[in-house]
């Protein structure tokens, strides 16, 4: 069974840019997390999606938003990039949210 | 709030040197506690799952325990593929049963030398 797909795998962006990541889940998956994972602060919870409903949120600014479409696919958006979102971007599936989350293998996002 | 420490932050052994590392959580109450292995450049990678206090789990050279407070990595006879950061989290109850994010410890980054 594939895992979790996440394109791009890298992305060098200019402030003030914004930027669209994308993850698809395994087969069956319906809920899909996102994380921000940085040296100092480690893995942080973005947010989470079943169904297409946000169904948890972290805590980051509204310049972080996501969506989920009806095969489960997941999209997260920054707006108006700053220095401080170079990060790595995890996207993570599970069937119903509850249980076992699996990993993608990240996004490296590098703002400058 | 929900939290989780990881101790050591960096181990370093010698191949063969048998280890445990700690994740220690304080929650309202525990659905799962999760153990991930992650090499640079990488995502997580699922290892073991722990419901509750009592319970182990197995798998090749690692073995993952919980107490109420605590769950235990232990290596035995590390190998130099073994090197990576693990990582722990919990996911913690809510009411209603709508939490669904994990909480994560910082890591303890593993070395393990021939």
């Amino acid at each position: 069974k594939a895992g979790v797909t996440q394109t791009p795998r890298y992305l060098i962006k200019t402030r003030g840019q914004q930027v669209t990541l994308s993850c698809s889940p395994i087969s069956g998956h319906r809920s899909v997390s996102w994380y921000q994972q940085t040296p100092g602060q480690g893995l942080q919870f973005l947010f989470e999606y079943f169904s297409e409903t946000q169904r948890n949120k972290g805590n980051f600014p509204g310049r972080f938003s996501g969506r989920q479409f009806s095969n489960s696919r997941s999209e997260m958006n920054v707006s108006t990039l700053e220095l401080g979102d170079s990060a790595l971007y995890l996207c993570a599936s599970s069937r119903m949210g509850a249980d076992t989350q699996y990993f993608g293998p990240g996004t490296r996002l590098t703002v400058l | 709030e929900d939290q989780v420490t990881q101790s050591p932050e960096a181990l370093r052994l010698q191949e063969g040197e048998s280890s445990s590392l700690n994740c220690s959580y304080t929650v309202s109450g525990l659905r799962g506690l999760f153990w991930y292995r992650q090499d640079p450049g990488k995502g997580p990678e699922f290892l073991f799952t722990l419901y509750s206090a009592g319970e182990e789990k197995e798998k090749e050279r690692l073995k993952a325990t919980l107490t109420k407070k605590e769950s235990f990595l232990h290596i035995t006879a590390p190998k130099p593929e073994d090197s990576a950061t693990y990582l722990c989290a919990v996911h913690p109850y809510a009411e209603g049963g709508s939490n669904y994010k994990l909480t994560f410890g910082k890591g303890t980054l593993l070395t393990v030398n021939p």
